[in-house]
């Protein structure tokens, strides 16, 4: 599986764009990613998933690069209700197709 | 939107005792899928199951079992409860594993106190 590396963590301004960064650089070819986020204590929430072409969907939009070593996830307009930890995964058959989380990103978004 | 059905959302049970945590998937939903999370920590994959056969298992302990019934809802039996299992446990389900290019959905959780 691909290791995938986020900041600890980042602010955001609410009513702003938060767009959370994630490595993939071991990615292969047939890994998909996957972004789910947490809001304290509550069951990850799926956001958006893709393979190599961009995503959007009523939450979120995922942009992955041409070479599929690194993704943005991008909340639009940031609300004080978008404060939680996102997680990037990469999911293949060396994980038997199923979400293994690692450390994810905090993100605060700030009034 | 049917979701997730986790019962019971919290549970307080006395060390050496057993416990069985229920998951109810999102209807047409034949994949099941638990975590355990710990406090502070990030959630961990224990066991899934596909069509009622176990998929894969992860870092569970051998205390613990779990099944899916032929209406697919799943169970996580856990014996001999230590004051380490305490933990927040998460059942996900999904229309096929994820190499179909589908979401996974996670339920509410079950607290678990054990003291």
């Amino acid at each position: 599986d691909a290791k995938t590396t986020q900041p600890t963590s980042m602010d955001c301004a609410e009513g702003r764009a938060a767009n959370l960064p994630c490595n993939h650089s071991t990615i292969s070819g047939n890994e998909y990613v996957y972004w789910y986020r947490q809001i304290h204590s509550q069951g990850p929430q799926y956001i958006i998933h893709g393979l190599k072409n961009n995503e959007t969907n009523e939450m979120a939009s995922l942009i992955i690069t041409e070479d599929r070593k690194s993704s943005t996830l991008i909340l639009p307009h940031a609300t004080l209700r978008d404060t939680a930890v996102y997680y990037c995964i990469a999911v293949s058959g060396g994980s038997n197709y199923k979400l293994t989380f690692g450390k994810g990103t905090l993100l605060t978004v700030n009034p | 939107a049917a979701g997730v059905i986790q019962s019971p959302r919290h549970l307080i049970k006395e060390k050496r005792e057993t416990a069985t945590l229920k998951c109810y998937p999102i209807p047409r939903h034949d994949t099941v899928y638990w975590y355990q999370q710990g406090p502070g920590q990030d959630p961990q994959f224990l066991i899934s199951f596909y069509e009622k056969m176990q998929s894969d298992k992860g870092s569970i302990p051998d205390r613990f079992s779990a099944q899916q019934f032929s209406d697919y809802h799943s169970e996580l039996n856990m014996s001999s409860l230590e004051l380490g299992d305490s933990a927040l446990y998460f059942c996900a389900s999904s229309f096929g594993d994820l190499r179909m290019n589908t979401e996974a959905f996670f339920g509410q959780g079950t607290r678990l106190t054990v003291v």
